[in-house]
């Protein structure tokens, strides 16, 4: 079936240097996409969001970019901070109705 | 804001013992969801309702597990019996219309053992 994934299950970035964390998704209906960042012993936070009728949209140190001819989503964080560190999910669904669908995660491990 | 509160956090039980867990929503937010996770298969969607009314729970796993919405403000998913494989963080979630972005709470985390 359809399903999101990550390239890279975890990513060692230095503290004050850019990341990014990478998704590809395989649906190509899909319309909505969204990046959740998870804590230890936390739940999923919503960092950011985009729709499919953009390419790009940024946030505070966060920029969502999405592709749409090769079906990749990209989370770039500037400045990687210590509280950076986390699993970071994309998130995909298609359509008002249907599903929110998660990707297996990418763990961020940010070094001093 | 208070956001999605749930109760337990933590909970130890024996196999063969009912589990109950709890769910306050976001004040507004018409939509719930249950979703369980796991290292193997990550965040699943268990069961989900609009407006108090469960719309979709293909994703429960067998009859030993049971949602139910009373009211706005509150929701239980219940596990009866308990089993080993049970043992998983199950998170509460809620949305507002056309529940775009979820806003999830801190989790039950439950073993059993």
């Amino acid at each position: 079936g359809e399903s999101v994934g990550l390239h890279l299950p975890t990513l060692s970035v230095q503290e004050g240097d850019n990341s990014i964390i990478n998704c590809a998704y395989s649906n190509s209906a899909s319309d909505y996409f969204i990046w959740y960042k998870q804590e230890s012993g936390k739940g999923p936070q919503f960092i950011i969001d985009i729709r499919s009728n953009m390419d790009k949209r940024q946030g505070q140190r966060v920029t969502v970019l999405l592709n749409k001819t090769v079906k990749h989503l990209s989370l770039q964080i500037a400045a990687t901070q210590p509280g950076d560190s986390a699993v970071y999910f994309c998130a995909e669904k298609a359509g008002t109705a249907s599903k929110l669908t998660f990707g297996t995660g990418t763990r961020l491990q940010v070094t001093l | 804001d208070a956001g999605v509160i749930q109760s337990p956090r933590h909970e130890v039980t024996e196999m063969g013992q009912e589990v109950t867990l709890r769910c306050k929503p976001i004040s507004g937010h018409d939509y719930l969801f249950w979703y369980r996770q796991t290292m193997m298969r990550g965040l699943e969607l268990l069961i989900y309702f609009n407006n108090n009314v469960p719309i979709d729970d293909s994703g429960m796993p067998e009859d030993r597990f049971s949602a139910k919405m009373p009211n706005a403000s509150f929701s239980t998913l219940k596990i009866q019996p308990s089993e080993p494989r049970d043992s998983a963080v199950y998170f509460c979630a809620s949305s507002l219309p056309p529940w775009d972005t979820i806003y999830f709470g801190e989790g039950s985390w439950l073993t059993v053992v």
